[in-house]
């Protein structure tokens, strides 16, 4: 597509429930990150990708949170048992190649606003 | 941890004021990027830099790449009332490949 896409815009979820947050990169992007944004605060980082593989899971808050990416395009980020503090902008960007090797940028999606109650 | 310290964390300023930021770190940066975000929007890309001692414009904005590597700044001229957002440091550190983010720099300005 033209730029990153997210799905859903807004997920508002009960405390203890599963949800699902999906990221489709810009078309050739090999480069996905998943990043969080609590209200008026910065992005906070939670994990990279490069292809399907993901070497840096260090963002990761607890085990309640994971994510993949399957075909080195589409990425989703599961959050399980769903609590409070999960409510967040989950932004996700993806770039055309690693960004260590310089030489090119990262273009971000709108976001999902979720929020459990 | 935070690894970027942007300031100043919020500014108030009139239309048609320059405006300056600045990012500084004590790790070595490969790229600095700045971007801006508007509410309920994610972060769109303004000026990106990849050399130490780079300066680079983006028709009123212009960044540059500190000569230490450690440090970039984003200067405004003649503020608009478009100008308004949260605007973002964010660089590669030397060997690794996360994008690092620095807390924002809120702008409002006044008619």
């Amino acid at each position: 597509g033209a730029g990153v896409s997210q799905s859903p815009s807004n997920k508002v979820t009960e405390k203890g429930k599963d949800v699902e947050l999906r990221c489709d990169p810009i078309s050739g992007h090999t480069a996905l990150y998943w990043y969080r944004q609590s209200l008026g605060q910065g992005l906070e980082f939670l994990i990279y990708f490069q292809g399907n593989s993901a070497p840096d899971k260090s963002g990761l808050p607890s085990d309640r949170f994971s994510a993949e990416r399957t075909g080195g395009s589409v990425s989703t980020l599961t959050i399980q048992r769903t609590q409070q503090e999960d409510s967040a902008v989950y932004l996700c960007a993806s770039s055309s190649k690693t960004l260590s090797l310089g030489y090119t940028e990262a273009f971000f999606g709108q976001g999902t606003r979720l929020t459990v109650v | 941890g935070q690894q970027l310290n942007q300031s100043p964390q919020s500014m108030f300023i009139q239309e048609g004021e320059d405006v300056s930021m600045n990012c500084t770190s004590s790790s070595i940066f490969n790229t600095w990027l700045w971007y801006k975000q508007d509410p309920g929007e994610g972060p769109v890309l303004l000026i990106a830099l990849y050399k130490a001692g780079e300066l680079t414009s983006n028709g009123r904005l212009t960044a540059q790449f500190g000569i230490t590597r450690k440090d970039s700044f984003l200067n405004i001229s003649a503020s608009i009332p478009s100008d308004v957002g949260i605007y973002f440091c964010a660089g590669i550190i030397q060997g690794a490949q996360k994008l690092v983010f620095g807390q924002g720099t809120r702008l409002t300005i006044n008619p």
